[in-house]
């Protein structure tokens, strides 16, 4: 069974660098199948995609959060990281890790990419920004 | 870029009805990147459905997904108490600003 677990501090202080880690066990980040997915939620908000990086460390980001943003996949390929510099009380939320799968396939000569969705996830870390 | 909208923003039904809930996009969206979640109060999402139809693993055939173009629907056909949640859809891209909607919450009458 996949589980994900995200760790890191729950308290970071304004202007600061927010340092996440989500563990992957059941699982290999090395797969080539899935990309690896963070997701955050301020308290009452709704979901927030903020990007995701892929066994090879290719990475997407979400424009309004590129310049402060960057993840990458351990040595070890069962852990990846989220980064997020200079943060604001306005980055306090919920952040959560997860395994999204895609795969591509020919048909009739052409690649065809299928999205399976954000299928496993973390349970979640609170982080604060605060002084 | 694209935006999804849900609506209605709060849908309030009694156990054993039937839910119908609307994800519309700014522009055309492939159905193979379109996926539904389940948000219970205090827990991470729960994927439903992906490819706009298909259902995730576990997912009870009560949910249905259906749609193309620029107008998706959730359809939970006999709603179980267990069910009352936010669902958010989802596209998938590569660069996307806003990803998910905003949610709909559905809600015990």
């Amino acid at each position: 069974q996949v589980q994900l677990r995200e760790s890191g501090p729950g308290l970071v202080k304004p202007s600061q660098t927010l340092s996440l880690t989500c563990t992957v066990s059941g699982d290999s980040i090395s797969s080539g199948i899935s990309y690896w997915s963070w997701v955050r939620q301020p308290a009452g908000k709704g979901l927030e995609w903020i990007g995701r990086v892929y066994t090879n460390g290719f990475t997407n980001y979400n424009p309004s959060l590129k310049s402060r943003v960057t993840m990458s996949v351990d040595s070890s390929k069962t852990q990846f990281s989220l980064k997020m510099s200079f943060v604001t009380a306005a980055d306090t939320a919920v952040y959560y890790c997860a395994r999204e799968t895609v795969r591509s396939n020919m048909v009739q000569g052409k690649i065809v990419i299928s999205y399976y969705g954000m299928d496993v996830w973390g349970q979640g870390t609170a982080v604060t920004v605060s002084s | 870029e694209v935006v999804l909208t849900q609506s209605p923003g709060t849908l309030s039904l009694s156990p054993g009805e039937r839910a119908t809930l609307s994800c519309r996009a700014s522009q055309n969206v492939s159905s193979n990147y379109l996926a539904w979640y389940q948000q219970r109060p205090g827990r991470a999402p729960r994927l439903l459905i992906y490819g706009a139809s298909t259902r995730a693993s576990g997912i009870p055939d009560r949910f249905s997904g259906s749609g193309s173009g620029t107008d998706f629907t959730l359809t939970i056909t006999t709603v179980e108490p267990e069910d009352f949640a936010v669902y958010y859809c989802q596209q998938f891209g590569s660069s996307l600003l806003y990803p998910f909607g905003q949610g709909t919450k559905l809600d015990m009458k």
